[in-house]
């Protein structure tokens, strides 16, 4: 079956900080991959995507590859802010579209001052 | 609508009685689903519709759970005979036909005590 494995948390890190939240998956055929956001209080919120492999998704400063070979979709961000202070979660959905988001478990992140 | 509205907001409801969660979705989008987001068992999917045709029920954890969705637009989640285990949050999504990428309300916190 499809299933997504995502580092699990929580991440604390300082401001201006390198970030990776790693993320696996299994999939038949090839998967649309994605990141979510859920700031505190809120709801989620689409990050980025990729559809095809090395393709590469980039949003507010984060990036994350879509790597056939290595079936993952890390996410990355140069330097962190607290305001990037939330919950991430990695998901796919099948190739076919229309079907429902499989979620890793979400790591949570932490930014301090 | 601008974006996917759910109401409550949050709900409190004793073990043994029924609720009714809403969802209004994006106007035009043809695709809706409910998942659940509760500590440790992360993000579940519940239930998708697509248009006209007979909903995916794969998700759904009992038969005391249900949802329909009328006219093509709104959609309900029944959970009969609460559980306290069925405490979480309940988050609805969104997408345009043939697109992938899922919209999120900001979701309904059930609480059975």
């Amino acid at each position: 079956g499809n299933s997504v494995t995502q580092m699990e948390g929580p991440v604390t890190l300082s401001e201006e900080a390198f970030l990776t939240i790693n993320c696996t998956y299994t999939a038949t055929g090839y998967p649309s991959l994605f990141w979510y956001v859920q700031y505190p209080g809120e709801g989620l919120q689409l990050l980025l995507k990729a559809t095809k492999a090395d393709d590469k998704g980039s949003n507010k400063g984060f990036e994350a590859t879509y790597r056939k070979e290595t079936t993952s979709f890390h996410l990355e961000k140069g330097s962190v802010q607290v305001s990037d202070s939330a919950v991430y979660f990695c998901a796919l959905i099948r190739p076919s579209g229309n079907t429902p988001l499989v979620f890793g478990k979400g790591t949570r992140l932490s930014v301090i001052a | 609508g601008a974006g996917v509205s759910q109401s409550p907001s949050n709900k409190v409801t004793e073990k043994g009685k029924d609720v009714e969660l809403r969802c209004d979705p994006i106007s035009g989008h043809t695709a809706l689903y409910w998942y659940r987001q509760s500590l440790g068992q992360g993000l579940e999917f519940l239930i998708y519709f697509q248009g006209n045709s007979a909903p995916d029920k794969s998700g759904l954890p009992s038969d005391r759970f249900s949802a329909e969705r009328t006219g093509g637009s709104v959609s309900t989640l029944t959970i009969q005979r609460t559980q306290q285990e069925d405490s979480a949050v309940y988050l609805c999504a969104t997408t345009a036909g043939g697109l992938e990428t899922q919209y999120f309300g900001p979701g309904t916190r059930l609480l059975v005590l």
